[in-house]
């Protein structure tokens, strides 16, 4: 079955310090890959999104995700974190069956960021 | 363009109670899908809607409903309110089949 885990349940880091959150995934074909935030009380936005081609993509706010087919991740980055960073990051893939669609997400993470 | 719309924002009822909850999608965006956000079981498909067909619908009991309309707006409906029931349900609309935009999500107390 598809699945997707976020093994960071917390992180922490100091502003200004780098970021990187990891993602792993279980799909048998070339998944849809994205990253969403989200601030307390607030939706989902979304941050980037992997269909194909260049495995490194690049998206709002200055966070950007590589694509590892060989580990099936897709770990979201972010060279100097801001205050503002704080939120939860939600990892999901997206699953088409039977001509409808769905995100899977990951059980999310966390981020504390240390002024 | 305006964003996903969900209303209302908040809301309290009590168990046995039932509950409609409205989504207008982003404009020209004719799925719309529903997700439930709990803290101990995440986040869970609930269904998804397409043209005013219920084209996939997620691991949840016959309680859980919805409709969508004409206009492409949405309501998602539970019956027999349970208290294990309070969550945040968020409303994602769509234009492809891939990119999904959510709304701020309404948030449901059972007591």
């Amino acid at each position: 079955a598809q699945s997707v885990t976020q093994p960071d349940i917390h992180i922490t880091v100091s502003e200004g310090a780098s970021l990187e959150l990891r993602c792993n995934y279980s799909y048998g074909a070339t998944p849809y890959l994205f990253w969403y935030v989200q601030s307390p009380g607030q939706g989902l936005q979304l941050l980037l999104k992997y269909f194909s081609g260049d495995t490194l993509v690049q998206g709002i706010k200055g966070f950007e995700a590589e694509f590892k087919r060989s580990q099936s991740s897709f770990n979201l980055r972010k060279p100097s974190v801001h205050w503002s960073d704080a939120a939860e990051y939600f990892c999901a893939v997206g699953r088409s069956m039977d001509s409808s669609y769905k995100l899977i997400f990951g059980s999310g993470t966390r981020l504390l960021v240390r002024p | 363009k305006a964003g996903v719309t969900q209303t209302p924002r908040y809301l309290i009822k009590t168990r046995g109670q039932q509950v409609t909850l409205s989504c207008s999608p982003i404009s020209g965006h004719r799925s719309v899908s529903w997700y439930q956000q709990t803290p101990g079981q995440g986040l869970q498909f609930l269904f998804e809607y397409f043209s005013e067909t219920q084209r996939n619908k997620g691991n949840f009991p016959g309680r859980f409903s919805g409709r969508q309309f004409s206009n492409s707006r949405s309501e998602m409906n539970v019956s027999t309110l349970e208290l294990g029931d309070s969550a945040l349900y968020l409303c994602a609309s769509s234009f492809t089949e891939t990119e999904q935009y959510f709304g701020p999500g309404t948030r449901l107390t059972v007591t």
